[in-house]
């Protein structure tokens, strides 16, 4: 069956600007997750869904940034007025419920802010 | 300090040696992940575990929950080894805390 996947692959986009980045979870999947890479940071997880609802959105990094999913599927990432430190790889990963279960990861989305 | 410490940072092997890589945890957790990144690649799950030793071909994990402690084992290394190997443990949601990685390099 299909994994998760992400799109865009990459994007380059000028400060100031909104970026929606998406991410397709393996169907059935009722978590999804996600995370960042940045240079400096390492991983980082920054929310997750349970379902459609993400009850923990603390670990997002300003109010510039928002998710959601709908469907119990899609999932969107949204980050508005981007910053040069927004610049990371966004990864998004699925498991089959919230808990201790393996991970499956996207490829992820390369975000570069000029 | 950081919740989750991977040992060494950077490693560098002959092909065929027996590579071990380190992680200490300092919260309670439920479960323990290795996950392997090739350069410019995805991140993979190798190892997901909670007790005891798991081993998947070449690769041998084990945890000591007593000790907060992790090893990966490498049998038999390989040039296709070459990659980030990181420890991350699961928190309280299910998300994941990262060790900072293991860069590790096998040469022929």
């Amino acid at each position: 069956g299909a994994g998760v996947s992400q799109s865009p692959s990459n994007k380059v986009t000028e400060k100031g600007k909104d970026v929606e980045l998406r991410c397709d979870p393996i169907s059935g999947h009722t978590a999804l997750y996600w995370y960042r890479q940045s240079l400096g940071q390492g991983l980082e997880f920054l929310i997750y869904f349970q379902g459609n609802s993400a009850p923990d959105k603390s670990g997002l990094p300003s109010d510039r940034f928002s998710a959601e999913r709908t469907g119990g599927s899609v999932s969107t990432l949204t980050i508005q007025r981007t910053q040069q430190e927004d610049s990371a790889v966004y990864l998004c990963a699925s498991s089959p419920e919230v808990g201790a279960y393996e991970q499956y990861f996207g490829p992820g989305t390369r975000l570069t802010v000029t | 300090k950081n919740e989750v410490e991977q040992s060494p940072q950077n490693l560098t092997a002959q092909e065929g040696e027996f590579i071990t890589i380190n992680c200490s945890y300092s919260v309670g957790i439920s479960a323990l992940h290795w996950l392997q990144q090739h350069p410019g690649g995805g991140i993979v799950s190798l190892f997901m575990l909670s007790s005891g030793k798991k081993k998947h071909g070449r690769l041998i994990a084990t945890i000591n929950i007593q000790e907060k402690h992790s090893s990966l084992h490498i049998t038999a290394s390989h040039p296709r080894d070459s990659a980030v190997y990181i420890c991350a443990v699961t928190a309280n949601a299910g998300e994941l805390v990262f060790g900072a990685g293991t860069i590790l390099r096998v040469k022929s």
